[in-house]
C-alpha cells in the first residue's frame, strides 16, 4: 500500500465551482501535513500547510482528520487560474516525506 | 533572493553511460532532498540529507544511484549505467525544518528539476 494516495482525477469544474478532494495516508505517526499545487512541466510549490483545526487561506480551505488519516483541499470560486495538480504531502517525525501522485483540476470557462 | 538552482537543465545521454546531477540548495537549508518525477507520475523520494547525519537512502532504486553532499551545501546525484527507465525528470528540494508555536515546519523549496532522457 502506497504511504499517501490521492485520487489522481482529473477533476473537471467550471469557473466559479466548488471542487474538494482527499488524500489519505499510511502511517498514523505522521506529523505535518502540506498542500502543494505543480503546474504541468513546473516544479511543485507549496500552497498551504494543513493544521489540526484546520486553515483557510483565501478560497482554499485544508482540513485534517487524524482518525481516518486523511487532509482534504477544498477550493471556493474556481479560477481558471487554479488548473494544475495539487500534491498531497506528509511527514513523519524523522521529517521523511512522502508524496501523493497528484490531483489534476482543470478549470474550464 | 536566490532560490533552489539545478543543473543541467536537461540531460541526453545513451544507455549505458554515466551522468551527474548537481543541486545547489538555498543557503542555510540543511536539509536536501532529492526525487524524481517520470511523466504523469508523483513525485518519488529518492535521498535526504539533514544537517551532518547520515543520508537517508530508502529510496533509491538501485545500487546505479548514489548521492554526495559536499560541505552541507552542493549536492551531485550519480547515476552510473543509465538505463532508459532512468529518464525522467530529477527535482532537488531544500528546507529548513524546524519547530515553532509547538509546529513542526518543514517547506519544502523545489529547484526547477534536471529533465534526464536516456536513448
Amino acid at each position: 500500500r502506497k504511504e499517501v494516495e490521492q485520487d489522481p482525477g482529473p477533476f473537471n469544474v467550471p469557473e466559479g465551482a466548488t471542487v474538494a478532494f482527499n488524500c489519505t495516508y499510511s502511517n498514523s505517526a505522521s506529523q505535518s501535513f502540506f498542500w502543494y499545487r505543480q503546474d504541468c512541466r513546473k516544479e511543485p510549490k507549496l500552497l498551504m500547510s494543513v493544521y489540526s483545526s484546520g486553515n483557510e487561506d483565501g478560497r482554499f480551505t485544508a482540513q485534517l482528520n487524524r482518525a481516518s488519516q486523511y487532509i482534504s483541499l477544498l477550493i471556493r470560486d474556481s479560477k481558471l487560474s487554479d488548473s494544475a495538480t495539487y500534491l498531497c504531502v506528509v511527514i513523519t517525525r524523522d521529517y521523511k516525506l512522502s508524496f501523493g501522485a497528484g490531483t489534476t483540476v482543470t478549470v474550464r470557462a | 533572493g536566490a532560490g533552489v538552482s539545478q543543473s543541467p537543465s536537461n540531460k541526453v545521454t545513451e544507455k549505458g553511460k554515466d551522468v551527474e546531477l548537481r543541486c545547489d540548495p538555498i543557503s542555510g537549508h540543511t536539509a536536501l532532498y532529492w526525487y524524481r518525477q517520470s511523466l504523469g507520475q508523483g513525485l518519488e523520494f529518492l535521498i535526504y540529507f539533514q544537517g551532518n547525519s547520515a543520508p537517508d537512502k530508502s529510496g533509491l532504486p538501485s545500487d546505479r544511484f548514489s548521492a554526495e553532499r559536499t560541505g552541507g551545501s552542493v549536492s551531485t546525484l550519480t547515476i552510473q549505467r543509465t538505463q532508459q527507465e532512468d529518464s525522467a525528470v530529477y527535482l532537488c528540494a531544500s528546507s529548513l525544518p524546524r519547530l515553532a508555536g509547538g509546529r513542526s515546519y518543514n517547506e519544502q523549496f523545489f529547484g526547477p528539476g534536471t529533465r534526464l532522457t536516456v536513448l
